[in-house]
């Protein structure tokens, strides 16, 4: 597709339940990135990809959460023993190697995970 | 502690009128700043962009100011549209000196939701 990709869009889960979240960028993109967004507050980064490797997760809270990118492009965050503050918008974004620097990040529209 | 903040979380003009949205950093570090707009269940969209290099950026209707002594930027709408009605975030980077080729995560503030009436 032409944006970056995200689903599911709406996750309602169980507290103490295993959740992916799965996001496929934009063709070409190499460099990859997870942000999270809780009410009232801009997005916090989780993670960054560079290829297949994970350039920077000093975002990630705790070792509940997970992310891999496997084949340099889909990447699926995962989120083990899910907690009622893991609830927010979970953005992915993705740039190009040709414009690097300057930050410009191409966002999807999100996956909003409701933990009950 | 927040190194990126937007102390006004809403504002309101009328259209045709100047839309001032302003923006202050603690980290001397960032060297690139930028804004993304975000209308509701849609993802932030990038929206201008200014190098630490610059004091001042303009496309169009947008113009972004950086001041870097007082670590303060501000972006202009000029005029103001309906349209123009979302939040918008001000975001930093460390850039090169940060991961010395690609840029890492950016940095954003809490927003700010701009309404522009008819």
């Amino acid at each position: 597709g032409a944006g970056v990709s995200q689903t599911p869009s709406n996750k309602v889960t169980e507290k103490g339940k295993y959740v992916e979240l799965r996001c496929d960028p934009i063709s070409g993109h190499t460099a990859l990135y997870w942000y999270r967004q809780s009410l009232g507050q801009g997005p916090e980064f989780l993670i960054y990809f560079q290829g297949t490797g994970a350039a920077d997760d000093s975002g990630l809270p705790n070792d509940r959460f997970f992310a891999v990118r496997p084949e340099g492009s889909v990447s699926t965050l995962k989120i083990q023993r899910t907690e009622r503050g893991d609830s927010a918008v979970y953005l992915c974004a993705s740039s190009s190697a040709v414009a690097p620097n300057t930050g410009e990040l191409f966002f999807g529209e999100g996956s909003r995970l409701t933990v009950l | 502690d927040q190194q990126v903040k937007q102390n006004s979380p809403s504002l309101s003009v009328q259209e045709g009128r100047i839309s001032i949205l302003n923006c202050d950093y603690t980290n001397s570090m960032f060297d690139y700043f930028l804004w993304y707009k975000k209308y509701p269940a849609e993802g932030p969209t990038f929206l201008i962009s200014i190098s630490s290099i610059k004091d001042k950026n303009e496309d169009g209707r947008f113009t972004v100011f950086l001041n870097k002594s007082a670590k303060h930027l501000s972006l202009h709408i000029v005029p103001s549209q309906p349209g123009d009605s979302a939040v918008y975030f001000c975001a930093a980077s460390g850039g090169t000196r940060w991961y010395g080729g690609s840029q890492g995560n950016l940095i954003f503030g809490k927003g700010t939701k701009l309404s522009v009436k008819p």
